[in-house]
């Protein structure tokens, strides 16, 4: 019921390609979904999240699409850059608890 | 940087060694997170402290003993660990814990621990 499952595990796309992560949860009760960005060597960095009353949060090249319905949500980055190049993890939580539950990540590989 | 300091970077321990993972943020947060990294895992939280409280111990063994002094510093002490203990162990503030304090974590860059 926490878990949040996350895939691919790693990805490989070239220089302004478009890369997809997908999350999926079951627990109904989550109403807040960030994503968290981590460099080698560096902690996790919040970089775009969305609660459930939109389907669509943009922030720069990063966007966030959610289907409530399907319960689940993805991150789409546009014209991928080798410094986006990063593991890239998925979480929900909701807004009355004090836990974020973390996808296993993503590793994203973007080539010149 | 974040705001959130971990020293140190590196740590290589025997199993029976004891030693400290420390933590500090300079943020005026008041919820200060332990979390354990593990390759293809997710984020495992350990402990949870607000207002120098712990408020979470997610089942985590005896061998790590957290201690919050201040809002501001963060410890985990360690020992007679086990090799599957090796891992990042990253150290995270929020403004609070609670309502909507998840909304931001800000994280340190990790203790990378290797137990021999």
């Amino acid at each position: 019921q926490q878990q949040v499952k996350q895939s691919p595990q790693s990805l490989i796309v070239q220089k302004g390609g478009i890369p997809i992560i997908n999350c999926a949860y079951e627990n109904t009760a989550f109403d807040y979904f960030p994503w968290y960005q981590q460099f080698p060597g560096k902690g996790p960095a919040l970089l775009i999240a969305i609660r459930p009353d939109v389907s669509e949060k943009k922030e720069g090249r990063f966007t966030i699409s959610f289907n409530k319905s399907a319960k689940q949500f993805s991150l789409h980055i546009m014209d991928s850059q080798p410094g986006d190049s990063a593991t890239y993890f998925c979480a929900a939580s909701e807004s009355s608890g004090s836990r974020l539950t973390f996808g296993e990540g993503t590793q994203l590989t973007v080539n010149p | 940087e974040t705001g959130v300091t971990q020293t140190p970077r590196h740590l290589v321990m025997g199993m029976t060694n004891k030693k400290s993972l420390k933590c500090e943020q300079h943020l005026g947060h008041n919820a200060m997170y332990w979390y354990k990294q593990s390759a293809k895992k997710p984020l495992e939280l350990m402990f949870v402290y607000n207002f120098k409280e712990q408020t979470e111990n997610n089942s985590v063994p005896s061998r790590f003993s957290p201690e919050c002094p201040n809002s501001s510093h963060l410890f985990l002490h360690l020992h007679t660990l086990q090799p599957e203990d090796s891992a990042l162990y990253l150290c995270a503030s929020s403004q609070e814990q609670g309502f909507g304090a998840n909304e931001k974590l800000f994280f340190g860059s990790g203790t990378q621990l290797s137990v021999l």
